[in-house]
Parts: structure tokens; sequence; C-alpha cells
């Protein structure tokens, strides 16, 4: 199976700060990368879809890039509510893996 | 609107059963894969089986192949997870999420989780 990788598994930052985070991928998967945004409580909530395409209703803080192995999340400005763990997730064959998760908490 | 919401959850014995059920509302049911994601305590999120629109194509997670069965029913606009020979393993949060449209793809809205605790 094609094992997801993020980094960092924490993350300190403060609001208005630039948030990069990283999944690689084991083997190529193409533009087959999603990411999502879980809070605690709630339902997870997907952000991007297909490596870099912005969910509707998703702030355009928000973007995605990469494809193959590498892939990144970037936040331009971090807002008070995105303070969250964010998952990357493959979806070009089964099994549909996560990675580990990213932890973004207040600096 | 589209809404979720999944339900069965409870408290099992090792070895028990129990089926989860998801009743979806505010889009066309019958049109969509089906899916649904579990996270254990202090872990992240599992992928564990998903349902193509008329149900003839199923996939599942190894660790749960031979005691999870889905189906669904159009009709009623819900999908059920059949669980069998629970173990604690099995401990998790249980959402049930929509799929894509025309392949299995991403995971665009997700119930509110269902609670299931295999224990003795």
């Amino acid at each position: 199976d094609t094992e997801m990788t993020q980094s960092p598994s924490t993350l300190s930052a403060s609001v208005g700060d630039r948030v990069t985070i990283t999944c690689r991928a084991s083997q190529s998967i193409g533009l087959y990368l999603n990411w999502y945004q879980h809070q605690p409580g709630k339902a997870p909530r997907l952000l991007i879809h297909r490596a870099s395409t912005l969910e509707s209703g998703v702030p355009s803080r928000f973007s995605g890039s990469g494809s193959g192995t590498d892939f990144t999340l970037t936040i331009s400005s971090l807002q008070p509510e995105d303070y969250a763990i964010y998952y990357c997730q493959r979806c070009d064959v089964y099994p549909y893996t996560f990675g580990q998760g990213t932890k973004v908490e207040m600096k | 609107e589209v809404q979720l919401v999944d339900s069965g959850g409870g408290l099992v014995q090792p070895g028990g059963s129990l089926r989860l059920s998801c009743a979806a509302s505010g889009f066309s049911f019958g049109s969509y894969w089906m899916s649904w994601v579990r996270q254990a305590p202090g872990k992240g999120l599992e992928w564990v089986a998903n349902i193509q629109q008329d149900g003839s194509r199923k996939h599942y997670v190894d660790s749960v192949k031979g005691r999870f069965s889905l189906s669904r029913d159009n009709a009623k606009n819900s999908v059920y997870l059949q669980m069998n020979n629970l173990t604690a393993a099995d401990t998790a949060v249980y959402y049930c999420v929509r799929d894509g449209r025309y392949s299995s793809t991403w995971f665009d809205f997700w119930g509110p989780g269902t609670q299931v605790t295999v224990s003795s």
C-alpha cells in the first residue's frame, strides 16, 4: 500500500502567519490527493481536491499544490478558526490512505 | 442542503455485531458513491469502505475484509455498514461520507459520526 507521510506532525503558529504542510506519497499518485481540516468535536471538512482545486466555500487563503509524490497545503494568513488537524488523503487506488495528520496549534 | 445522519453506534462486546445506518438527504443519493471513514481514539482518520451507486461494487480496507459488509437502499436514501466479529481495534467514531459522483474521488460531505465502542 502507498504510505502517506505528513510533515510536520505539529506546527506552532500565530494568527497572520503563513503555514505550509507537506504530504509525501511513497509512490506516485498523480494528482489524486485531497486535503481535509478536522476540528475537535466536528466532522472533517474537505478543503482541496485533486491536489489544487479549492472546494466550494473554502476561503481563498487555503491553497494546494504538487503532483506525483510531493504535495503542499498552504494557509496564506492563518486565522483563529484555522487551528485544527489537517490530513492529506490519496484517492488513486484502494485503500484510500490518509496521512497521519498535522496539528496546527497556537504559538 | 446536503445532510448525512449516521446512527447505530453503541457499546458491544468483543465478537459482537453492530449495524450502522446513514440517512441521506438534500442530493440525488443514487448518483453517488458512499464511504465510511473512522477515527479511533487518539488516532487519525482511516478510510473503511465504499460502495458504488447501484451497490454492485464495494471496497474494504484489509483490516475489515470478511467482517464488515456495506449495503445501500437507494429508495430509502440510506447506506448501511454491517460490522461482525468486532474487536477492540474497531473502537472508533464512524463517519458516513458522500463520495464521488462518476467515480470514487473525494469526501465532500460528512455525517456527524457515531461512536462504536468494543469492550467487555
